[in-house]
């Protein structure tokens, strides 16, 4: 079954905490994304990979971290750094020459405890 | 129309109407433009894209009309059913990189039965 895969779907923080969410993708996409969605919100770009260990900050990456080191695989870290992490992620990958369309996974709820 | 705050724009249609859902978009320059659906909880689809060479593109049931005079794109639905209750999203590329999307905040769609 082809698609992106996001875990896991609920994840709490504590104060201080560093947390990682994972995004796996088996449709041999080049370009993959990180999306920040809050409630009521369109979505914010966080950062994007346009191909392995290359990636590029969006528009809110601060307090965020990520790595690209296989193509199928782009984890992001929610940093301590990160004062208001509650929010819902978003995960995409597309094929990788820009302007086209994005496929999105089931998105990731985080939480603070 | 784009929401202000928590508050989406709402649209509410009787099942078997045809809806028109509305966007606004910021950059001139913008020329690749893509509309999303999502359902609550869940990630994105893809419903429909256009690129700024073209005023008009038709999938199955949905039209998307751009104007680039007046910077406005529109989504319309034929034949609405309650399985197209959802929350839509236009995005646009707006430049600075072939693989930044911007999107807008939403509009709520519901249909009633």
């Amino acid at each position: 079954d082809g698609g992106i895969t996001q875990s896991p779907k609920y994840l709490f923080r504590k104060e201080g905490q560093n947390v990682t969410l994972s995004c796996e993708q088996n449709l041999n996409h080049d370009a993959m994304y990180w999306y920040r969605q809050d409630p009521g919100q369109g979505l914010r770009l966080i950062y994007y990979s346009q191909i392995v260990n290359d990636f590029q900050k969006g528009d809110i990456a601060e307090g965020y971290s990520v790595s690209r080191e296989k193509k199928e695989s782009f984890p992001l870290t929610v940093t301590s750094a990160q004062k208001n992490p509650t929010a819902f992620y978003l995960c995409a990958s597309s094929p990788g020459q820009g302007k086209e369309k994005l496929f999105f996974g089931s998105g990731t709820q985080l939480s603070v405890l | 129309g784009e929401s202000v705050g928590l508050h989406l724009p709402t649209l509410s249609v009787q099942e078997g109407d045809n809806s028109i859902i509305n966007c606004a978009y910021s950059n001139s320059a913008s020329d690749y433009f893509i509309w999303y659906k999502q359902e609550s909880g869940k990630g994105p689809q893809f419903i429909i894209d256009i690129r700024s060479n073209m005023d008009k593109r038709q999938g199955q049931r949905v039209t998307v009309l751009l104007n680039k005079t007046v910077k406005h794109l529109s989504l319309q639905i034929a034949a609405t059913q309650p399985g197209d209750s959802a929350v839509y999203f236009c995005a646009e590329n707006s430049g600075g990189s072939n693989y930044k999307l911007t999107f807008g905040k939403g509009t709520l769609l519901t249909v009633n039965p």
